[in-house]
C-alpha cells in the first residue's frame, strides 16, 4: 500500500504479557518514529530512526519498551511485561526526510489495552 | 512545563463562522512549526506547515510569533467537516506535539 500500515490495529493484553507492534512505513522514507498517544492526549514521542540506526531513544519510558528497525524498514515496538499504565495507541509515522523538519505520514496507530 | 500548550477547547461554533486558537512553545531554538488535523480515533494528517513570514491554505491561516513564542490557526468560513482536533507540532530536535485543540461546527 502506499501509506504507513500497523498491525495489529487492536491488541487486548492481560498485565505482564508481551506485545510486539509492526510498522511498515512508506517504501523509500529514511525516518521512522514512534509516539504514544493516551486518550485526550497528543501524541508522545518513543523512539526515532534513521534507516537501521536508532538515534534517539530518550521518550521510551522504561526498559520494558524496545525498538528496532534491523533493515531499514519495517519497526517493531516490544512491550515487555505489559503494565496498565502501557495502554494507549501507539503511532507509527515515516518522513522522507532525514532530519526531522519533514511532513511526518502516520500510520492508523495499534490500539494497545493492558487489562 | 509541557514543551507545547494548546487551549483544548472546545470551540464550539456555527457553520460559516471563523475560530482561531493558538500555541505556545517554550523551546526558543525551535525551527519548525505545523500544524496536524487529527479526526476522531484517526491518526494524524499534516494540514499545514508554518512559516515565519505567516501563510495561507484557503480558509486556513497560520501566523508565527517567535517573539512570544506562539503559532496560530485561523479558521474562516468553518464547514462540518472542518470539526476536529487541531494539533499543533514543533521542532527543537524532535517534534513535539501539543495536547490538541477540538473545535466542533454545528449546522
Amino acid at each position: 500500500g502506499a501509506g504507513v500500515s500497523q498491525s495489529p490495529r487492536y491488541k487486548v493484553a492481560k498485565r505482564g504479557q508481551d506485545v510486539a507492534l509492526r510498522c511498515d512505513p512508506i517504501s523509500g522514507h529514511v525516518s521512522l518514529f514512534w509516539y504514544q498517544q493516551a486518550l485526550g492526549q497528543g501524541p508522545e514521542f518513543l523512539t526515532y530512526f534513521q534507516n537501521e540506526a536508532q538515534l534517539d531513544k530518550s521518550g521510551l519510558p522504561s526498559d520494558r519498551f524496545f525498538a528496532e528497525r534491523p533493515e531499514g524498514s519495517v519497526s517493531t515496538l516490544k512491550i515487555q511485561r505489559t503494565q496498565q499504565e502501557d495502554s494507549a495507541v501507539y503511532l507509527c509515522a515515516s518522513s522522507a526526510k532525514g532530519s526531522l523538519t519533514g511532513e511526518l505520514f502516520f500510520g492508523e496507530g495499534s490500539r494497545l489495552t493492558v487489562l | 512545563r509541557k514543551e507545547v500548550e494548546q487551549d483544548p477547547g472546545p470551540f464550539n461554533v456555527p457553520e460559516g463562522a471563523t475560530v482561531a486558537f493558538n500555541c505556545t512553545y517554550s523551546n526558543s531554538a525551535s525551527q519548525s512549526f505545523f500544524w496536524y488535523r487529527q479526526d476522531c480515533r484517526k491518526e494524524p494528517k499534516l494540514l499545514m506547515s508554518v512559516y515565519s513570514s505567516g501563510n495561507e491554505d484557503g480558509r486556513f491561516t497560520a501566523q508565527l510569533n517567535r517573539a512570544s513564542q506562539y503559532i496560530s490557526l485561523l479558521i474562516r468560513d468553518s464547514k462540518l467537516s472542518d470539526s476536529a482536533t487541531y494539533l499543533c507540532a514543533v521542532t527543537g530536535g524532535l517534534l513535539s506535539f501539543g495536547a490538541g485543540t477540538t473545535v466542533t461546527v454545528r449546522a
